[in-house]
């Protein structure tokens, strides 16, 4: 059972590039999201979805883009880097909007 | 501002004392979850409370939901060094799910 894979695990990018973080799950889960992990800050949500073809804004959105065009994909594109967005990264999915979250083990990004 | 506070957000005790971590909020939350989260990976679920007034019991670990459900505690008895990390909570209310900023544990043999 692979559960929720994000890629890459690590990754350093210099300002005003673009990159997109790749989260994939093979539970057939309806519900996914991204959040970003800082220190002192817990998670916050930045976009969520609740099936394929449906995005929404959470709490930090901006900078950041989502698309959900399979069930199994959520991918997180970040539009112009800014270090600003320097932190580690989490995709989650859940089998709906009310279970609890499957987290990925996480993307380290550093933006210099 | 956080919709869930947390507190403390450090705590260091010896192996063998007992604990208690306090999740507060002024907002009602469906349901209400707790993690633990290890370094380099994702959290990983431990409890789901659902009813005001719930307690839930997992070996050592204690969970109470309040009966307002805008707050829960995690209590844990008697530490040990494999309970160290950092534990979050999470409300759950309107498709999203609220995390608070964490209580970094961490259990000295």
């Amino acid at each position: 059972n692979a559960g929720v894979t994000q890629t890459p695990k690590f990754q350093v990018l210099k300002t005003g590039q673009s990159m997109t973080l790749q989260c994939a799950q093979d539970m057939n889960h309806e519900y996914m999201s991204w959040y970003r992990q800082d220190p002192g800050m817990g998670l916050r949500l930045i976009h969520y979805s609740v099936g394929a073809g449906i995005t929404d804004q959470g709490e930090v959105p901006n900078g950041y883009n989502v698309s959900r065009s399979t069930t199994e994909d959520f991918p997180l594109r970040l539009l112009s880097a800014a270090p600003s967005q320097t932190s580690v990264y989490f995709c989650a999915s859940s089998p709906d909007r009310n279970s609890p979250l499957h987290f990925g083990n996480g993307t380290r990004l550093t933006v210099t | 501002t956080q919709l869930l506070e947390q507190s403390p957000q450090f705590l260091s005790i010896q192996e063998g004392e007992n604990l208690t971590v306090y999740c507060n909020s002024s907002s009602v939350f469906s349901s209400l979850q707790w993690y633990r989260q290890e370094p380099g990976e994702g959290p990983v679920l431990l409890v789901t409370v659902v009813t005001g007034g719930e307690v839930k019991k997992l070996k050592r670990l204690t969970f109470q939901f309040g009966d307002a459900r805008k707050d829960s505690s995690l209590h844990i008895t008697a530490a040990q060094p494999g309970d160290t990390g950092l534990y979050l909570c999470a409300g759950e209310g309107f498709n999203k799910f609220y995390f608070g900023s964490g209580t970094k544990l961490n259990v000295k043999p």
